[in-house]
């Protein structure tokens, strides 16, 4: 068990920019999911996968944000033209299953926008 | 919709002393889950402890134990014999389906 994996650790880029994400979840896992976290807050939750399958959406991902999940391995987030309320920690987590299954998380891509 | 409340953005321990985080949340279902997070500073969030809701036994995981109400919706953690290393953000979550929802924290202090 190698944990999850997330890249880069940090991004800096300017508004405007596109930025993609990268999160390797636990191999034997079939879920994967991305939150986003600001300073002082819980994790919001964005996304999710089921193997390949984007099965649910948050209102909070909006038409600037992607995740793809290709062959349910490796999965990318991309945020295209970003905003300065972009900034945040991405964080991703895997999980063997739903219910009371834990989902691991990882480091978190910190994500600041100039 | 599930929320979840923290009330406590702060707490204090002293070490091999005990204390409580408080956590209550709202929903419409019965058979949900229950999780508490630790994230420490510039680290992984990593589970524990967890509690099915249908189960009235409160979790425990050696120091970590729970006090679960599920009629009064209120999820408390209960550190007995702090040490140093608890000193994190704790996080309490709900799950239903695949929504899981999380509090906005209590950042644990442990003092020597």
């Amino acid at each position: 068990d190698t944990g999850v994996s997330q890249n880069p650790r940090h991004k800096i880029t300017k508004r405007g920019q596109n930025v993609t994400f990268r999160c390797d979840p636990i191999s034997e896992h079939n879920r994967l999911y991305w939150y986003r976290q600001t300073l002082g807050q819980g994790p919001e939750f964005l996304t999710y996968f089921q193997n390949e399958a984007q099965l649910e959406k948050s209102r909070l991902l909006s038409d600037r944000f992607s995740a793809e999940r290709p062959k349910g391995s490796f999965s990318t987030l991309e945020i295209q033209r970003t905003e300065q309320g972009d900034s945040a920690m991405y964080l991703c987590a895997s999980s063997l299953g739903g219910g009371i299954q834990p989902q691991h998380f990882g480091d978190g891509t910190r994500l600041s926008i100039l | 919709a599930q929320t979840v409340t923290q009330s406590q953005p702060e707490m204090s321990v002293q070490e091999a002393e005990t204390v409580t985080l408080s956590c209550t949340y709202d929903t419409s279902e019965s058979d949900y889950y229950l999780f508490w997070y630790k994230q420490p500073p510039s680290r992984q969030m990593i589970l524990v402890i967890r509690q099915e809701a249908y189960k009235q036994q409160n979790a425990t995981e050696n120091r970590f134990s729970v006090n679960f109400q599920k009629a009064a919706k209120s999820f408390s953690l209960k550190i007995s014999d702090s040490q140093l290393g608890d000193a994190a953000m704790y996080f309490c979550a709900f799950r239903f389906n695949n929504d899981m929802r999380f509090g906005a924290g209590t950042r644990l202090t442990v003092k020597p």
